[in-house]
């Protein structure tokens, strides 16, 4: 079983629709990152959460660490947050299987 | 805004030979990381680097592997002997603090294609 578990692992979207990216974890952590990776294999880190939520334009990550589980939800989705979304936690940082997002026009 | 930078941005090299992939990390932070992404996989960590030394490091990173910080700015892995299956884009990433904690800085990636 993975440590780390993401779903959905594809999602297609219309712009303009709300986005939820779910990332359940079984280890014990003080952290976990939202990273973003584009097409072009970049990584880009979102958040890094700790407890509670946190909003960054029209990205908004949640975290129950006492459910070990995380969401990141895309307000207002467009074709260029087309990308692959991954959480990380832990020390090791270790890394989810990632949810690939396609926003179509 | 700091970035980490890692080169060289594509490396080939023939099967068996040894190949160092370079990073340097943000100035001021701790903690460093090494993962590898085989195409079309999820990223895999490979080792976590902390005062010198290595903190933490997974299966993947065998006695093929070494990790060395020479002069207080470089990061470099090390692939004594290489395989096909290392045929990966290579990641370094550094963090300020313990425990995952500051933001995550990625470097671009070192492509290595082994023959």
């Amino acid at each position: 079983k993975n440590e780390v578990e993401q779903s959905p692992q594809n999602l297609t979207a219309q712009e303009g629709e709300f986005i939820t990216i779910n990332c359940s974890y079984s280890v014990g952590i003080s952290a976990l990152h939202w990273l973003q990776q584009h097409p072009g294999g970049g990584i880009v880190s979102l958040f890094m959460l700790s407890s509670g939520k946190k909003k960054h334009g029209r990205l908004i990550a949640t975290i129950n660490i006492q459910e070990k589980h995380s969401s990141l939800h895309i307000t207002a989705s467009h074709p260029r947050d087309s990308a692959v979304y991954i959480c990380a936690v832990g020390d090791k940082l270790i890394f989810g299987t990632g949810t690939r997002l396609q926003v179509f026009p | 805004e700091p970035e980490v930078t890692q080169t060289p941005s594509h490396q080939v090299t023939q099967m068996g030979q040894e190949v160092i992939l370079r990073c340097v990390p943000i100035s001021n932070h701790l903690y460093f990381y090494w993962y590898r992404q085989i195409l079309g996989q999820k990223v895999e960590f490979l080792v976590s680097f902390y005062n010198n030394e290595i903190s933490e490091k997974s299966e993947i990173f065998d006695d093929q592997f070494s990790v060395e910080r020479p002069d207080g700015s470089n990061f470099t892995l090390k692939i004594r002997s290489t395989k096909l299956e290392d045929s990966a884009m290579y990641f370094c990433a550094s963090i300020l603090g313990t425990g995952g904690q500051g933001p995550l800085h990625f470097g671009n990636g070192t492509r290595l294609t082994v023959t």
